[in-house]
């Protein structure tokens, strides 16, 4: 069973626009993760954020992480038609196993 | 490119049959997990190998096993295949022991099942 939920499961927005996607867990966690996967192809991640970490930084990219509310959002700053993609959020608890969300799939429209 | 790729691309199996995926990992690594990602979901764990050893299993039957050979290199074998196991099945990379553990994903194999 998945352990994530993610909201929203799809989001439309136009190119230069701001998207933010949010992830729900429900265990505890080491660190989370967020991948981006086009079409059905392989995951690519995108950045990892630390179970004592809050916030976290890469390019475009913002992580938030609130292990209170046991969630996390990923905020794609200026978004691009190259950014349409599926996104999901996955958890490391005890093992290395990843327990992935049922993901966002964002369209950036030109 | 993460280095980690997986063959066939695609496959097509009828019901009953038996089927085996083949996934290299990234080089370095000693570890290969395995996901089934069916249409519209997100990736289930499968299996875990390292050291040629099943170390963790996912929600999954017995029919489905796997092997890691000397290379780090791995296989996931489905017996008796059912329709339900029509999926995209998904082999990642890792490294153990190392913080955070990141994995590796090859592109994938398309699996269908008439």
């Amino acid at each position: 069973s998945q352990q994530g939920e993610e909201d929203p499961q799809a989001l439309s927005i136009q190119e230069g626009e701001n998207a933010t996607m949010n992830c729900s867990y429900k265990t505890s966690i080491n660190n989370l993760q967020w991948y981006r996967q086009n079409s059905g192809r392989g995951l690519v991640h995108l950045i990892l954020i630390r179970s004592n970490e809050r916030e976290k930084h890469s390019g475009r990219l913002r992580v938030t992480l609130d292990t209170s509310k046991k969630s996390s959002s990923l905020l794609i700053t200026a978004s691009r038609a190259a950014d349409t993609a599926s996104y999901f959020c996955a958890t490391v608890g005890s093992g290395s196993r990843l327990t992935f969300g049922e993901g966002t799939q964002l369209t950036v429209n030109p | 490119e993460t280095g980690v790729t997986q063959s066939p691309t695609h496959l097509i199996k009828t019901r009953g049959q038996q089927v085996t995926l083949r996934c290299s990992s990234q080089s370095g690594h000693n570890t290969v997990s395995w996901y089934q990602q069916a249409l519209g979901q997100g990736p289930q764990f499968i299996f875990q190998y390292y050291r040629e050893e099943e170390n963790g299993r996912g929600n999954f039957p017995p029919r489905f096993s796997g092997l890691q050979f000397p290379n780090y290199s791995s296989e996931l074998n489905v017996n008796a295949l059912e329709l339900d196991d029509s999926a995209l099945y998904l082999c990642a990379s890792s490294l153990q022991g190392i913080r955070d553990n990141e994995q590796f994903f090859g592109p994938g194999t398309r699996l269908t099942v008439l």
